[in-house]
């Protein structure tokens, strides 16, 4: 069974500071890797995905995030907050079986960027 | 190219009625997949339809059940609600081919049991 944790439910950053929000999954085989967002009352959106290949990988409103095999993580980063980037942050996996099979989530991650 | 739509966007219904939500997937997509999120918690997979077949479940009761479409929209049903069912349920779409797999989601549907 695939399960993902991510540490830290509530993360604050002043405008203009790294954004890190951490994420570590366990999975049997090494699963695909998601990064989603999600605005008040509103779905989530893909912000990046790692599947196969290089390890950073690059999403959208400049946030990144490295594959680490080794410490099973998936960290989110952006150097520079923004106060549009206040959200809710998703870290997910799904099972490599060549179909968009299900995602598990973590409990997710509330950014806060102040002023 | 509209994405994914889901209706209604609120909904309020009693303990033991029964409920009916709607998805139609994005443009070219054949799959639609499921989940339950109930407040400050992550999203939990309820199931997935493709070919009009559930092809995948979660660990949700049989009271959730699920339909899908020759034209590939979906609607979840749940009987007999039950207070810990309010939830936003948040509709998934993607498409089942050669290293497919990013799925695609719709604003969901917020259901308060009462």
């Amino acid at each position: 069974a695939q399960s993902v944790t991510q540490l830290g439910s509530h993360v604050s950053v002043s405008e203009g500071a790294l954004v890190l929000l951490r994420c570590n999954y366990s999975s049997s085989v090494p699963p695909y890797l998601f990064w989603y967002v999600q605005y008040p009352n509103q779905g989530l959106q893909l912000l990046l995905k790692y599947t196969t290949g290089a390890t950073l990988v690059k999403g959208i409103n400049g946030f990144e995030a490295e594959f680490k095999k080794s410490e099973t993580s998936f960290h989110l980063t952006k150097p520079s907050a923004h106060m549009s980037d206040a959200a809710e942050y998703f870290c997910a996996v799904q099972l490599r079986t060549g179909t968009a099979s299900k995602l598990t989530f973590g409990t997710g991650t509330r950014l806060q960027v102040t002023l | 190219d509209a994405g994914v739509t889901q209706s209604p966007t609120h909904l309020i219904k009693t303990r033991g009625q029964q409920v009916t939500l709607r998805c139609s997937p994005k443009s070219g997509h054949d799959t639609v997949s499921w989940y339950q999120q109930a407040l400050g918690q992550g999203p939990q997979f309820i199931f997935q339809y493709y070919e009009e077949e559930e092809r995948q479940r979660g660990n949700f009761p049989d009271r959730f059940s699920g339909h899908q479409f020759p034209n590939y929209s979906s609607e979840l049903n749940v009987n007999a609600l039950l207070l810990g069912d309010s939830a936003l349920y948040l509709c998934a779409s993607s498409f089942t081919g050669t290293g497919a797999y990013e799925q695609y989601f719709g604003p969901g549907t917020r259901l308060t049991v009462t």
